[in-house]
């Protein structure tokens, strides 16, 4: 069973931040937290990852809470070819991953 | 592009037919991965390589029969499927399987999207 716990669906206005949040309260200390997406019928793109530290890079923000139970992807200004499943995941090494149903973002014109 | 490619992209094929699904990563990695999504359902790991030896099969049925025959490459065997096997099959891959590393990802291909009839 995934590790996670996410909303089945969000919606975000065009040019607006999105919020997605991802509750993890079992993780333990040497776990990572990992974000995908997937694109209609498309193979999952890498997103982000993180293990305390908030992180950035050029497609979103990783918000990961100080008792580390929650976190929150960013994408700072959605387009509406950000609407996708995206999947919270959280692993030790990033390579026993086991996806849950993910939330299913939509980006509304 | 992720530098992982599959092909065929589509594949129809009978109850009775064999056919092989092809996997192919340009990225120096060692460790590759066969998902299994059906509709409506989460990804399902179903085998790992590392280092070309299989280190993970999540009780798959032997009509599926993997095979990596170097790091860069990995195929997928099917003889003898059933409907409920149509699905999206993605291939993946990332540096080693908890070798050293503090932290690996996964990069995924496109998918063959497989039908039985």
């Amino acid at each position: 069973d995934a590790k996670t716990t996410q909303p089945p669906s969000m919606d975000c206005a065009e040019g607006r931040a999105a919020n997605l949040p991802c509750n993890h309260s079992t993780i333990s200390g040497n776990e990572y937290v990992y974000w995908y997406r997937q694109i209609h019928s498309q193979g999952p793109q890498y997103i982000i990852h993180g293990l305390k530290n908030n992180e950035t890079n050029e497609m979103a923000s990783l918000i990961i809470t100080e008792d580390r139970k929650s976190s929150t992807l960013i994408l700072p200004h959605a387009t509406l070819r950000d609407t996708a499943v995206y999947y919270c995941i959280v692993d030790d090494y990033g390579q026993n991953f086991v996806f849950g149903p993910g939330t299913r973002l939509s980006v509304l014109p | 592009e992720t530098g992982v490619t599959q092909t065929p992209r589509h594949l129809v094929m009978g109850m009775t037919n064999k056919k092989s699904l092809k996997c192919e990563q340009h990225l120096g990695h060692n460790a590759m991965y066969w998902y299994k999504q059906s509709a409506k359902k989460p990804l399902e790991l179903m085998f790992v390589y590392n280092f070309k030896e299989q280190t993970e099969n999540n009780s798959v049925p032997s009509r599926f029969s993997p095979e990596c025959p170097n790091s860069s490459h990995l195929f997928l065997h099917l003889h003898t499927l059933q409907p409920e096997d149509s699905a999206l099959y993605l291939c993946a891959s990332s540096q080693e399987q908890r070798a050293t590393l503090s932290t690996d990802t996964q990069y995924f291909g496109p998918g063959t999207r497989l039908t039985v009839l």
